[in-house]
């Protein structure tokens, strides 16, 4: 099966409130993590990555924080906009050899923003 | 500046076939990846390329091949189609050979197997 997945596939939210998409992984090797947008019609848009030796980064508008104990990841958005409304994909990749080999995606959740 | 482009934008074929899909990475970028999306799924790795090089293969058969040129575009091949291989291919670029940190994604080709 999928080595990454997520809790919920849609979440509708309120313009001008926070979300929140999470993201469970299985495989404990990983050490390297990103989260991608893709809204319709387009390929997907890197928005913020973390390593394994952090529990949280954040970036405009966005924090993503990691819990390696439990393998779950989320990515927080605050004062969520129309624009945000697309799909949130979580993607692992396992470290060694120059970070080579797989970027692991998982099935993703559509975030849907009512104005 | 041009992002990653990718030709065709949409393709139909039918079952046998072979397909040819082409990807031009930003200007600067050394690396290209090629991903498959079945609908309603995330992105699977398929290839990576860096300096003409393959640094990457994910669980394809070997029906499924790429090449990259001296210009860094890429080509991905596809060989005796199946139903199963309808997706939206998608191609992205990076500076460097890592697939760790940002990496620039093509509107993808939408290939549909008959």
């Amino acid at each position: 099966g999928e080595s990454v997945g997520l809790h919920l596939p849609t979440l509708s939210v309120q313009e001008g409130d926070n979300s929140i998409i999470n993201c469970a992984y299985s495989n404990s090797a990983s050490d390297y993590f990103i989260w991608y947008k893709q809204e319709s019609g387009k390929g997907p848009q890197f928005i913020i990555d973390i390593r394994s030796n952090m529990d949280k980064r954040q970036g405009q508008r966005v924090t993503v924080l990691l819990n390696k104990t439990v393998k779950h990841l989320s990515l927080q958005i605050a004062a969520t906009q129309p624009g945000d409304s697309a799909v949130y994909f979580c993607a692992e990749n396992i470290g060694g050899r120059g970070s080579q080999g797989n970027l692991i995606f998982g099935k993703g959740t559509k975030l849907s923003v009512k104005p | 500046d041009a992002g990653v482009t990718q030709s065709p934008t949409h393709l139909i074929k039918t079952r046998g076939q072979h397909v040819t899909l082409r990807c031009s990475p930003i200007s600067g970028h050394k690396s290209v990846s090629w991903y498959q999306q079945v609908l309603g799924q995330g992105p699977q790795f398929i290839f990576q390329y860096y300096e003409k090089e393959e640094r990457g293969r994910g669980n394809f058969p070997d029906r499924f091949s790429a090449r990259q040129f001296p210009n860094y575009s890429s080509e991905l091949n596809v060989n005796a189609l199946l139903l199963g291989d309808s997706a939206l291919y998608l191609c992205a670029s990076s500076l460097g050979p890592s697939l760790r940190g940002e990496q620039f994604f093509g509107p993808g080709t939408r290939l549909t197997v008959l």
